[in-house]
């Protein structure tokens, strides 16, 4: 099946740094990714969609200053946490959709964020 | 966006069937997903329905859809320890492409 990989798989950084995610999907070009966070026993909550070659598109209540989403090529979406902060420290997964199966998202392993 | 309910744990025997319950939101949402969560790790979409259609079956996995009711559920049959995982039922976000609104998930425990 379709690989979607995240990088790194866990961080822990000092309050007030920036973090930056990676989120490939491997097998296929992706012209939409999503960005989704995930608190402990919690549901996934959609951040923001991104598309190659145009600005994320951020879901309400969201941030965009604090969460940069860069997607700059068809397999490559990126998420930087600015000034992190531990209110930040959380699990962040990223999904991709094939072209020919949109309906079918494929979701990345996750990175676990830790601010202290 | 509004919730997708689940019931939040349930535990059964290995070698029975589990049914797995979800309630979602939006009638119009086009497709209605079934993903598997081990810990620590990522997603992993187990099935997917169409939203006209009211059944699919995939190995031991039965998917019922109930439109009217905004009824959603998941059958595994011969139920393995392996299958101990959360499941997260979710729902096609309405405007939002193919984002996905999901539930809380269930945590399902698979016991000897």
């Amino acid at each position: 099946g379709a690989v979607v990989s995240q990088h790194p798989s866990r961080v822990i950084c000092k309050s007030g740094t920036s973090v930056k995610i990676e989120c490939r999907s491997l097998d296929f070009q992706a012209t939409t990714m999503f960005w989704y966070r995930q608190f402990p026993k919690q549901s996934l909550m959609l951040m923001a969609t991104s598309n190659e070659g145009s600005k994320a598109t951020y879901e309400q209540g969201v941030e965009k200053d604090k969460f940069l989403i860069n997607h700059a090529s068809l397999t490559l979406s990126t998420l930087t946490v600015t000034s992190a902060h531990p209110e930040d420290s959380s699990f962040y997964i990223c999904s991709a959709i094939p072209p020919r199966n949109r309906e079918t998202q494929y979701f990345g392993p996750g990175t676990r964020l830790l601010v202290l | 966006g509004e919730d997708v309910e689940q019931s939040l744990f349930l535990s059964v025997r290995e070698g029975d069937s589990s049914v797995i319950n979800c309630t979602y939101t939006d009638s119009s949402s086009t497709y209605l997903y079934w993903y598997k969560q081990e810990p620590g790790a990522g997603l992993q979409l187990l099935t997917y329905i169409f939203s006209n259609m009211d059944m699919k079956q995939d190995q031991r996995l039965t998917v019922l859809l109930n439109k009217k009711d905004k009824h959603l559920s998941l059958r595994i049959a011969d139920t393995q320890t392996g299958d101990s995982a959360i499941y997260f039922c979710a729902e096609t976000m309405r405007n939002s492409g193919y984002a996905l609104n999901f539930g809380k998930g269930t945590s399902l425990l698979v016991t000897p």
